[in-house]
């Protein structure tokens, strides 16, 4: 069985800051790990993905995660926050053998930026 | 560019109407999702299908049915619908476990 756990339901940084969004995930077969991010109305939009190879991952709006096998993260991180980053983010876990395969997501991190 | 429509944003109905909401994704995907979100609880499976004809329950599936001909239309159907159905539809489309790509979303509201 997989799940995902992200940690914290609100985080606020101000503009310019570091911005860390944890997510925590379990998982008995290699995952495929995702992060989302939803603007208010929209639709949920790909960052970033992992599948395999590289553990450190780059994504749109320069954001970053690193696939840490040892501790079962992907935290999501960005050097300095904008107030565009202001959105709804959802980690995601899904098993890479399977072809019809269900994406499990957290319960997803609201992030406000302070100007 | 993967393109997932759903035929509307915002729809009003009232309490025992039958909906449909339809959602067509251009990028021949095999497999297609139908989520409901609401405040505080994140995305629910509601049903998906991952070839024509073919469907499976998702988390709560009670209230809802599908319908899937095509392999671009996967539809959603709201028998009766309730106040309690009151929410965000996202449809989605994948390929294999890799990546789901969403539609922008349709608010439903039962009143």
């Amino acid at each position: 069985a997989q799940s995902v756990t992200q940690l914290g339901s609100h985080v606020s940084v101000s503009e310019g800051a570091l911005v860390l969004l944890r997510c925590n995930y379990s998982s008995s077969v290699p995952p495929y790990l995702f992060w989302y991010v939803q603007y208010p109305n929209q639709g949920l939009q790909l960052l970033l993905k992992y599948t395999t190879g590289a553990t450190l991952v780059k994504g749109i709006n320069g954001f970053e995660a690193e696939f840490k096998k040892s501790e079962t993260s992907f935290h999501l991180t960005k050097p300095s926050a904008h107030m565009s980053d202001a959105a709804e983010y959802f980690c995601a876990v899904s098993p890479f053998y399977s072809s019809a395969s269900k994406i499990i997501f957290g319960s997803g991190t609201r992030l406000s930026i302070r100007p | 560019d993967v393109k997932v429509t759903q035929s509307s944003r915002y729809l009003v109905k009232r309490t025992g109407e039958k909906v449909f909401l339809e959602c067509v994704q251009d990028m021949d995907h095999e497999n297609m999702f139908w989520y409901r979100q609401d405040p505080g609880l994140g995305l629910r499976l509601i049903y998906f299908s991952y070839d024509v004809k073919m469907k499976e329950k998702g988390d709560i599936p009670e209230g809802y049915s599908v319908s899937r001909e095509k392999k671009e239309r996967f539809s959603l159907i709201l028998e009766s619908a309730s106040t309690n159905q009151t929410s965000m539809y996202l449809c989605a489309s994948s390929w294999g476990a890799d990546e789901q790509y969403f539609g922008p979303g349709t608010r439903l509201t039962v009143t």
